[in-house]
């Protein structure tokens, strides 16, 4: 059974601290890796997609990979309330297994004013 | 404008009955899923359809049957409608089939009662 595991959390953190998520996954051959954001009620947005080992940036985003290890991790610098939500981490199977995206259980995020 | 849309956001039914639920996107993506997410905020993949043929079709009770009429629809419809089928139901779609990037609907929240 290919998993992808994560801390449920909550994960609470102070106004501008930096957020630590972290993921890791059992399918050695998988390629493409993804943060998905959940708000209470609403429905999955994707915020960062990661498909090479090392760190990819967008905005207070930081998304690392190391698939040596199997982990994936999302760093949210300058944390917001507004960041306050789960989040997804996903993993697509690999192309010749295919095509589904896993997801984890995700990791609440709760930043504190 | 939405980019994909469902109907009806809560449907509230009794044990036994038959249920549909309909799914819009106007990205142009070809590729659609239906997910569960169980009220462990697991979620998890249902059914894929790329351009109107069925790619993923997970072990889902076969009271469940998606029919996608055009690439830009994606119905869900339930027979005899069990307890265990409480969830919301989520649409996505993508652009290419099994693209991690996946654009979510607001969801279908379900009550068996």
């Amino acid at each position: 059974q290919k998993e992808v595991e994560q801390n449920s959390g909550p994960l609470s953190v102070p106004e501008g601290a930096i957020a630590s998520l972290n993921c890791t996954y059992s399918d050695r051959g998988s390629q493409s890796f993804f943060w998905y954001r959940q708000y209470s009620g609403k429905s999955p947005e994707l915020i960062m997609s990661i498909y090479s080992n090392g760190d990819k940036e967008d905005g207070r985003f930081t998304a690392q990979l190391n698939k040596a290890s199997q982990y994936v991790s999302l760093l949210i610098r300058d944390s917001q309330p507004s960041d306050s939500a789960t989040y997804l981490c996903a993993v697509r199977e690999p192309v010749d297994s295919s095509y589904k995206l896993i997801f984890g259980s995700g990791t609440r995020l709760l930043v504190r004013p | 404008d939405t980019a994909v849309s469902q109907t009806p956001k809560y449907l509230v039914t009794q044990m036994g009955n038959d249920k549909s639920i309909k799914c819009e996107q106007n990205l142009g993506h070809d590729t659609m899923y239906w997910y569960k997410q169980d009220s462990k905020k697991f979620l998890k993949i249902m059914f894929s359809y790329n351009n109107k043929e069925l790619i993923i079709n997970e072990t889902v009770p076969n009271r469940f049957s998606p029919k996608s009429p055009d690439k830009a629809h994606l119905n869900l419809h339930i027979n005899s409608l069990e307890l265990g089928d409480s969830a919301v139901y989520f649409c996505a779609s993508s652009q290419g089939e099994g693209s991690g990037e996946q654009y979510f609907g607001p969801g279908t929240r379900l009550t068996v009662t």
